[in-house]
């Protein structure tokens, strides 16, 4: 299994506070995503990482920044928790962009009060 | 942006039966991932397989990009295999930037 680790991995916060997610990996692949996965509509990204310091955003990005000081580390941060974003998010790695093959993060279940 | 179906949406079957699960899109891919989410909610790689078959055990896929569809077919089901199937794909989505789309997903209950 690839070794991807998530912190927490549940939580319950309240509207308006900020929540930070964390992704650790030890595989050193370049490539990290963030995804959340809603009842009917599967798994979306929301953003991406392809290097230290370098971010991208991806299809539900709003409300989310993203940072990667180091290559085994990235954080997903809500900067002011809504019911909206209670969700199941999982991070992701990958060797390469296009062709690599993602593995998958134990995922965090995020309740917004 | 490109559309990932599955089908069927749920299956129930006996164990020991077979099934296939397909998943059809609507645009040339750069890759095509299979997995299956436990009941735990973890997210299992079974198959990379952007074209061609590959097998791994009561598993296996088959991928015809040229005609944008792929299958995975379940041999002798057993209760572990219960959960859900997802279908993603890669599409380039330009400024050298990638997506990975996934279906909506097969729920697949084995019964005793």
């Amino acid at each position: 299994d690839a070794g991807i680790t998530q912190s927490p991995r549940h939580k319950v916060t309240e509207t308006g506070t900020p929540v930070t997610l964390r992704c650790h990996q030890t595989e050193n692949h370049r490539y990290m995503y963030w995804y959340r996965q809603d009842p009917g509509h599967g798994l979306r990204l929301i953003h991406y990482s392809y290097g230290v310091k370098d971010t991208d955003k991806g299809e539900v990005s709003d409300g989310y920044s993203v940072s990667r000081s180091k290559t085994e580390d990235f954080l997903l941060t809500l900067e002011s928790a809504t019911s909206s974003q209670t969700s199941v998010y999982f991070c992701a790695i990958s060797e390469r962009p296009g062709d690599g093959e993602q593995f998958f993060g134990p995922g965090t279940r995020l309740t917004v009060l | 942006g490109i559309q990932v179906e599955q089908s069927p949406p749920d299956l129930i079957l006996q164990e020991g039966a077979n099934s296939t699960l397909r998943c059809n899109f609507s645009d040339s891919v750069n890759n095509l991932q299979w997995f299956h989410q436990n009941p735990w909610g973890q997210l299992i790689n079974l198959f990379y397989i952007p074209s061609g078959t590959k097998q791994n055990g009561r598993l296996s896929a088959t991928t015809v990009a040229t005609e944008r569809y792929s299958l995975l077919y379940i041999s002798s089901s057993q209760t572990t295999d219960s959960g859900v199937y997802f279908c993603a794909v890669v599409t380039y989505s330009g400024a050298g930037s990638y997506q990975l789309t996934f279906g909506k997903g097969t729920k697949l209950s084995v019964i005793p």
